[in-house]
């Protein structure tokens, strides 16, 4: 079974701070990994997605992600944040048929000015 | 072109009443998930169809739960009897399957807010 970890449910951060949505997953083969971003009262779009390759992948609005296969992880990164940034971002991980996927709780970012 | 629609935007129904939830997909999409996101909860997974059929209804909560997809288009959510824990966003996604190039990216609609009272 897979599964996966949001530790954190809600990180504040200043305005052109930089930071890190923390993603761990569990699972005994191969996965594809994605990250979902929610804004206020819209619906989920994709951020970005890793389904192999390099393991650095760049999404939208300047976010990106490293896939980090011995330490099952897979962090959100963006080096300086906006306040339209501020959102629910939800991590994501699928067996290779697409057939199920699994999300995380989700981690609030509250950026602030 | 549009995108994943669903219906009705918002639903409130008595306990033990059945209720029934449409989306509707993106056009050539033969892929649509259904998934529940409660309250300070993740999206929890509850049935894929890859066409008209679906491989594995696992993810369904209890045996109120079904769902079906006719045409290979529009799907729909049965909950019967509901209860008050089934209160929740029941949110709808499709995508190209593997087969037809898809990447695995899923396109969501807006949802349906379902309160049970």
């Amino acid at each position: 079974a897979q599964s996966v970890t949001q530790l954190d449910s809600q990180v504040p951060v200043f305005e052109e701070a930089p930071v890190e949505l923390r993603c761990n997953y569990s699972s005994s083969v191969s996965v594809y990994l994605f990250w979902y971003v929610q804004y206020p009262n819209q619906g989920l779009q994709l951020l970005l997605k890793y389904l192999s390759g390099s393991t650095l992948v760049k999404g939208i609005n300047g976010f990106e992600a490293e896939f980090n296969k011995s330490q099952t992880s897979f962090h959100l990164r963006k080096p300086s944040v906006h306040i339209s940034d501020t959102a629910e971002y939800f991590c994501a991980v699928s067996s290779y048929n697409f057939n199920k996927f699994y999300f995380g709780s989700g981690t609030k970012l509250n950026v602030k000015p | 072109g549009a995108g994943v629609s669903q219906s009705p935007s918002n639903k409130v129904t008595e306990k033990g009443k059945d209720v029934e939830l449409r989306c509707d997909p993106i056009s050539g999409h033969t892929a649509l998930y259904w998934y529940r996101q409660s309250l300070g909860q993740g999206l929890e997974f509850l049935i894929y169809f890859q066409g008209n059929s679906a491989p594995d209804k696992s993810g369904l909560p209890s045996d109120r739960f079904s769902a079906e997809r006719t045409g290979g288009s529009v799907s729909t959510l049965t909950i019967q009897r509901t209860q008050q824990e089934d209160s929740a966003v029941y949110l709808c996604a499709s995508s190209l399957a593997r087969t037809s190039g898809g990447s695995g990216e899923q396109f969501f609609g807006p949802g349906t807010r379902l309160t049970v009272l």
